[in-house]
């Protein structure tokens, strides 16, 4: 059975910290994503990456930054917590590009 | 610049009548399409795809219609169940299998469905 875990499912920090999100995903798959769901907004692509130590800028980059140093693992990292990154966190996988998208479950991150 | 769209925010329908939900897409790019449900507080899980080079994709009681000349897609659920009551969204990617090639998504749509 397919699975991508998120560290975290609810996170409460305080605007000025920095805070990691992790995700593992055990298919081998090459491609991993992070998204934000806010209401009338969708997903919205952070960031992604297509290989061990890759990355590229999704739509809404500014204020984060990924890391992925093995290719079971993406991090995402809000270098410092704003209240307007008070959000639904979405890991997702895909084995080759785009195609179906295995997804996390989720961390709702409140900064206050 | 939102290349899928779901122009409706929400959508409620009885138990057992048909529930569609529409999609609009910009880019000509897109080549392959994609319907995901979504619960709260839970991640999106995949529901059907259609490839641009077919029309319609059954898959159950879940249906998907791609009109590739008016950039429009359609998912039909029939009939409709309180479990389907979920958040619907839209997605498409360039040719799959391209490395590096990702999902864009619409905004979703709320469907309730009531008993």
């Amino acid at each position: 059975d397919v699975k991508v875990t998120q560290s975290s499912r609810y996170l409460v920090k305080r605007t000025g910290e920095k805070v990691f999100l992790e995700c593992v995903q055990d298919m081998d798959h090459e491609n991993m994503f992070w998204y934000r769901q806010d209401p009338g907004l969708g997903l919205r692509l952070i960031y992604f990456s297509y290989d061990v130590k890759m990355k590229e800028k999704g739509d809404i980059p500014e204020g984060y930054s990924v890391s992925r140093e093995k290719k079971e693992r993406f991090s995402l990292i809000l270098e410092s917590a704003s209240t307007n990154q008070t959000s639904m966190y979405l890991c997702a996988s895909t084995l080759g590009g785009g195609g179906e998208a295995f997804f996390g479950q989720g961390t709702r991150l409140t900064v206050v | 610049d939102q290349q899928v769209k779901q122009n409706s925010p929400s959508l409620s329908v009885q138990e057992g009548r048909i529930s569609i939900l529409n999609c609009d897409y910009t880019n000509s790019m897109f080549d392959y399409f994609l319907w995901y449900k979504k619960y709260p507080a839970e991640g999106p899980t995949f529901l059907i795809s259609i490839s641009s080079i077919k029309d319609k994709n059954e898959d159950g009681r879940f249906t998907v219609f791609l009109n590739k000349s008016a950039k429009h897609l359609s998912l039909h659920i029939v009939p409709s169940q309180p479990g389907d009551s979920a958040v619907y969204f839209c997605a498409a990617t360039p040719v799959l299998g391209t490395s590096g090639s990702r999902l864009t998504f619409g905004e979703g749509t709320q469907l309730t469905v009531n008993p």
